[in-house]
């Protein structure tokens, strides 16, 4: 079982759309990060959020932590080519001491 | 400052070999994390070592191991490859233990064929 179910799995947008990937937790957050991941290459840290409410954004995406909800999204606003990846949160939730990382949201942006 | 670095990039390997790899940590980063990414399972923590010592494993067998050296760098070792073993393998440095106050720097990573 995934601690962080992401959904959903595969996105293709037309470029210039918005779009949200979600990313749910099974237990209690503290936290949670959000990377990209280029195709069989390392991840890349987009955003950190450590609070319940929190909202951060970085030129056009935006993501929000909901803790009563155990939940982050992530929105891209006006969609580039450049934003095609596998977008991926991570969090660390006090259980067994390791850092979990979610099923991953693959974005496809067609130009 | 340069970036986590992982050696090698590309590794061809046949079943029931053993393989070394190695990561290379920020400057002045004590933790040391690795994953292994596979398109089924995902990305999957392996095991943490912080300060040389194993802080904690994931949840996979003993053939899996690692070690850190007093400089920080890492190394993983995989026994008795297994074709199931194909994968990414990714570290990931910190300055302190993983987890959300200490952001993680993500190597390119491995890539693990096994024949």
């Amino acid at each position: 079982s995934q601690e962080l179910e992401q959904s959903p799995q595969s996105l293709i947008v037309q470029e210039g759309k918005n779009l949200t990937i979600n990313c749910t937790s099974s237990k209690t957050l503290y936290g949670l990060y959000w990377y990209k991941q280029k195709y069989g290459e390392g991840l890349i840290f987009l955003m950190m959020l450590q609070k319940g409410g929190e909202e951060k954004s970085h030129e056009k995406i935006t993501a929000k932590l909901d803790e009563k909800k155990q939940q982050s999204s992530l929105h891209i606003t006006a969609s580039q080519p450049s934003h095609a990846g596998i977008y991926l949160c991570g969090a660390d939730m006090h259980t067994g001491n390791q850092f979990y990382f979610g099923t991953g949201t693959s974005l496809t942006v067609i130009p | 400052k340069a970036g986590v670095t992982q050696t090698p990039r590309y590794l061809i390997k046949t079943r029931g070999q053993q393989v070394t790899l190695s990561c290379s940590p920020i400057s002045g980063h004590r933790s040391v994390s690795w994953y292994q990414q596979t398109p089924g399972q995902g990305l999957q923590f392996l095991f943490e070592y912080f300060s040389e010592t194993q802080r904690n494993k994931g949840n996979f067998p003993g053939r899996f191991s690692g070690r850190q050296f007093s400089n920080s760098r890492s190394e993983m070792n995989v026994s008795t490859l297994e074709l199931g073993d194909s994968a990414l393998y990714l570290c990931a440095s910190s300055l302190g233990v993983a987890g959300v106050y200490n952001e993680q720097f993500f190597g390119p990573g491995t890539r693990l064929t096994v024949l």
